[in-house]
């Protein structure tokens, strides 16, 4: 039972413009959700996250918005680099626990 | 400095032998995490130590076991390879609950 999922594999953009990444999840009881990258080779690097108490995060050219009525996530990068080119996972923790849960993960690819 | 590094980088194994994965923080941080990403991409928690303490121990074969010696360390030996053990190993680590997860590179292992 996937409880955090991230419906689209793939995402291609155009450099400049935006990149959406959305995430869905299952478990109303999350209260805090991250943002994750990961380049091949290289160990997941965290991006931005947000609490459940809060509805935006920004950080630079990354926001985050969720919406918990839809329990759902996304991130907004804007503008899209190349650099950004990356799979990006989205994970949720439940009250008292340290367990993340990820979801599968959407690879982007930002076009020059 | 590698804030999280995992020791070896890629293991290639025959089945049935005992193997371990070693991981080391420099962060100070009082938790640390091992995580399973299989051929489907799903990053899955396995352990994880707060304090040396023991305290997310999911549905996994008592084949793997976690040892962590100090906060500093948190190594996976895991008993009796077997193909299905295929996969990229995540050492992770955080200040606290809600805190980001700082990840190692990985350790890809391979069993034959």
């Amino acid at each position: 039972d996937q409880q955090v999922k991230q419906n689209s594999p793939s995402l291609s953009v155009q450099e400049g413009r935006i990149s959406i990444l959305n995430c869905d999840y299952t478990n109303s009881m999350f209260d805090y959700f991250l943002w994750y990258k990961k380049y091949p080779a290289e160990g997941p690097t965290f991006l931005i996250s947000i609490s459940s108490i809060k509805d935006k995060n920004e950080d630079g050219r990354f926001t985050v918005f969720l919406n918990k009525s839809a329990k759902h996530l996304s991130l907004h990068i804007v503008p899209s680099q190349p650099g950004d080119s990356a799979v990006y996972f989205c994970a949720a923790i439940l009250p008292g626990t340290y367990k993340y849960i990820f979801g599968t993960g959407t690879r982007l690819k930002v076009l020059a | 400095d590698t804030a999280v590094s995992q020791t070896p980088k890629y293991l290639v194994t025959q089945m049935g032998n005992d193997k371990s994965i070693k991981c080391e923080q420099n962060l100070g941080h009082d938790t640390m995490y091992w995580y399973k990403q299989d051929s489907k991409k799903f990053l899955k928690i396995m352990f994880s130590y707060n304090n040396k303490e023991l305290i997310i121990n999911e549905t996994v074969p008592n084949r793997f076991s976690p040892k962590s010696p100090d906060k500093a360390h948190l190594n996976l030996h895991i008993n009796s390879l077997e193909l299905g053990d295929s996969a990229v190993y995540f050492c992770a680590s955080s200040p606290g609950r809600s805190n980001e997860q700082f990840f190692g590179p990985g350790t890809r292992l391979t069993v034959l």
